[in-house]
Order: C-alpha cells, then sequence, then structure tokens
C-alpha cells in the first residue's frame, strides 16, 4: 500500500498570497496517477488536479500541480477567499487507492 | 450531467449491519466504468474504502475491513450499494460514492452519516 504523506498540516495565509502544498508518497507513482481535491465542512471532496498536473474541468488555472515519481506539489498561485478549505492527495495507480491525510489552508 | 444520489442517514447498534444506496443519473453502466466508496469519520481524512465495475460487478478493495464490505449493483435502475457488517463504534463516518474519470473521482454523491452507538 502506498502511503501519502501531505505537509504542512496547515497553512495559514491571507487572500492574495501564494500556496504551496506538499504530498509525498512512499512509493513511486506510476504514470504520475495522483490526483488533488479540495473539501470544504460539510461538503463532499472536488477533483482539481488528475495525472499529476492536468486541470480537472472548470477549475481555475490559480490552481496547478506538478510533480513526479513520489513528490508532488500543489500550487494555488494567488488565494482566493474561497480557496480555504481542506486538500487532499490521492493516488489511482494501483489497488488499494489512498488519500494523504489533508493540508487545512486557512486564513491567516 | 452525472449525478449521484445517496439515501438517508442510518443509526446502527455496535455489531449490526447498514447498506447505503447510491442511485446514478446520466451514467452509463459498462465493464469500463467503476463506482467508489470512501468514507469519513468526523473530524478526520478521507479513506478510500473499495470499488465497484458497474458492468461485471467486480469489486476491488481495502485489506482492512476484513471481509464485512460487500459492494453490489442493479444495472436496471443504475443504483450501486455498500453494505458494511459487525459495525463498530469507529465505523461512524460520512460514506460517499464516486464515479471514476480518467484520473481520479469526478462525481460525487452528498454523503451519508452512519452512525454506530450503543
Amino acid at each position: 500500500e502506498i502511503v501519502l504523506t501531505q505537509s504542512p498540516g496547515t497553512l495559514s495565509l491571507s487572500p492574495g498570497e501564494r500556496a504551496t502544498l506538499s504530498c509525498w508518497a512512499s512509493q513511486r507513482i506510476s504514470s504520475n496517477y495522483l490526483a488533488w481535491y479540495q473539501q470544504k465542512p460539510g461538503q463532499a471532496p472536488r477533483l482539481l488536479i488528475s495525472g499529476a498536473s492536468n486541470r480537472a474541468t472548470g477549475i481555475p488555472d490559480r490552481f496547478s500541480g506538478s510533480g513526479s515519481g513520489t513528490d508532488f506539489t500543489l500550487t494555488i498561485s494567488r488565494l482566493e477567499p474561497e480557496d480555504f478549505a481542506v486538500y487532499y492527495c490521492q493516488h489511482y495507480g494501483n489497488f488499494p487507492w489512498t488519500f494523504g491525510q489533508g493540508t487545512k489552508v486557512e486564513i491567516k | 450531467q452525472v449525478q449521484l444520489v445517496q439515501s438517508g442517514p442510518e443509526v446502527r447498534k455496535p455489531g449490526a449491519s447498514v447498506k447505503v444506496s447510491c442511485q446514478t443519473s446520466g451514467y452509463r453502466f459498462t465493464t469500463s466504468s467503476h463506482i467508489h466508496w470512501v468514507r469519513q469519520a468526523p473530524g478526520q481524512g478521507l479513506e478510500w474504502m473499495g470499488m465497484i465495475n458497474t458492468g461485471g460487478g467486480r469489486i476491488s478493495s481495502t485489506d482492512r475491513f476484513q471481509g464485512r464490505v460487500t459492494m453490489t449493483r442493479d444495472p436496471s435502475t443504475t443504483t450501486v450499494y455498500l453494505e458494511l457488517s459487525r459495525l463498530r463504534s469507529d465505523d461512524t463516518a460520512v460514506y460517499y460514492c464516486a464515479t471514476e474519470s480518467y484520473g481520479g473521482n469526478d462525481n460525487w454523491g452528498q454523503g451519508t452519516l452512519v452512525t454506530v452507538s450503543s
């Protein structure tokens, strides 16, 4: 089973600032089968990024993903008020799929 | 437009079973499509439970549930089901169904809260 570790646990930033979230995998993720999700309180997760760097339909271009192998990054170039939420990475290269423990992006 | 509508909240005693449904619309049940189940305990992160192939019914799931999980589907109503048996208090969670896209899970149900309490 691939273990995903996200860092930091909490990120305190102001609107307009840049957010950089990390996700490390315990084993190489084949074909960059890595996704990122946003979750707000009381809501289901929302797919942001798949294939490590491909934005899902309707996702603003301030969200970008990068990385390969075992190290991946989600960047939010300029935080909007609606971006304050919890973000999860997920691998889907082989079973079982797993999620990271999440990074909370909160308003400073 | 794909929509997933899940059944309502459930309360069960420890040792009992629960069955959660996920009715789809705008989604084709084929041998290439899969519905996944993910759960989230109160205040905790997301946990992938498993998936069912909507065409053939093949299941892949995580070992941690040790045979307590059953996933089924009904192509006539395009509905999938998750049944969890021998419930424990730490099974209290919101259970989500989600479709599988070319990468990850792109459409999600609204979630079903299952509470296990004596």
